[in-house]
């Protein structure tokens, strides 16, 4: 069975200052990683992808990701966040193949607040 | 081209009532998924579509939820004799099917159902 921890449940920053919101998982088999925001009040919107190939991924509003398989890991960074950076964030996981049919797995969520 | 559709945004029920949540995929897409985002409990899966067939309902409550996802017109969650418990925002994901990009899932802004 597949699960998601992200070790922070909120993150407080500054604006301009860099950030890291951390994801690890767990499967015994090969996976596919993301990350999701959601704004208040509304839908999920995919950030990044890692699905093969180099493991630093990057997505958008200057997000980027590296999967490391080795600490099963696949924490999310900004060099710099806004304002507008304010939301919560997804980690979630699905493994290619047999019975998985592409559903995601997520972990609990990061509230991250910039404040000015 | 027209992101994933839910409708309503928000339903209100009372105990006993019926619910039924609709969701119109991406066009394009003919993979759906449903998730629940309960309070205090993160976001999870319910059950996956594809068109007139039922591929994954691992996630589904057993009893009172039941979906489908016909040839013509929307993927539709039905909920009957809702209980409190139930009050909850349900979200709709879309993906293409084809190849890696059936990993990539894009989400509905979600129906937040209250039950009174």
């Amino acid at each position: 069975a597949q699960s998601v921890t992200q070790l922070d449940s909120q993150v407080p920053v500054f604006e301009e200052a860099p950030v890291e919101l951390r994801c690890n998982y767990s499967s015994s088999v090969s996976v596919y990683l993301f990350w999701y925001v959601q704004y208040p009040n509304q839908g999920l919107q995919l950030l990044l992808k890692y699905l093969s190939g180099s493991t630093l991924v990057k997505g958008i509003n200057g997000f980027e990701a590296e999967f490391n398989k080795s600490q099963t890991s696949f924490h999310l960074r900004k060099p710099s966040v806004h304002i507008s950076d304010t939301a919560e964030y997804f980690c979630a996981v699905t493994y290619y193949g047999g019975t998985s049919y592409g559903k995601l797995t997520f972990g609990q969520g990061t509230i991250l607040t910039v404040h000015p | 081209n027209a992101g994933v559709m839910q409708n309503p945004r928000h339903l209100v029920r009372r105990r006993g009532q019926e619910a039924r949540l609709r969701c119109s995929p991406m066009k394009g897409h003919s993979h759906v998924y449903w998730y629940r985002q309960l309070p205090e409990e993160g976001l999870k899966f319910m059950v996956y579509l594809q068109k007139e067939n039922i591929i994954d309902e691992s996630g589904m409550p057993k009893e009172r939820f039941s979906a489908e996802f016909p040839k013509e017109g929307p993927s539709i969650l039905r909920i009957q004799q809702v209980v409190r418990g139930d009050s909850a925002a349900y979200f709709c994901a879309s993906s293409p099917g084809d190849n890696l990009r059936s990993y990539e899932q894009y989400f509905g802004p979600g129906t937040r159902l209250t039950v009174t």
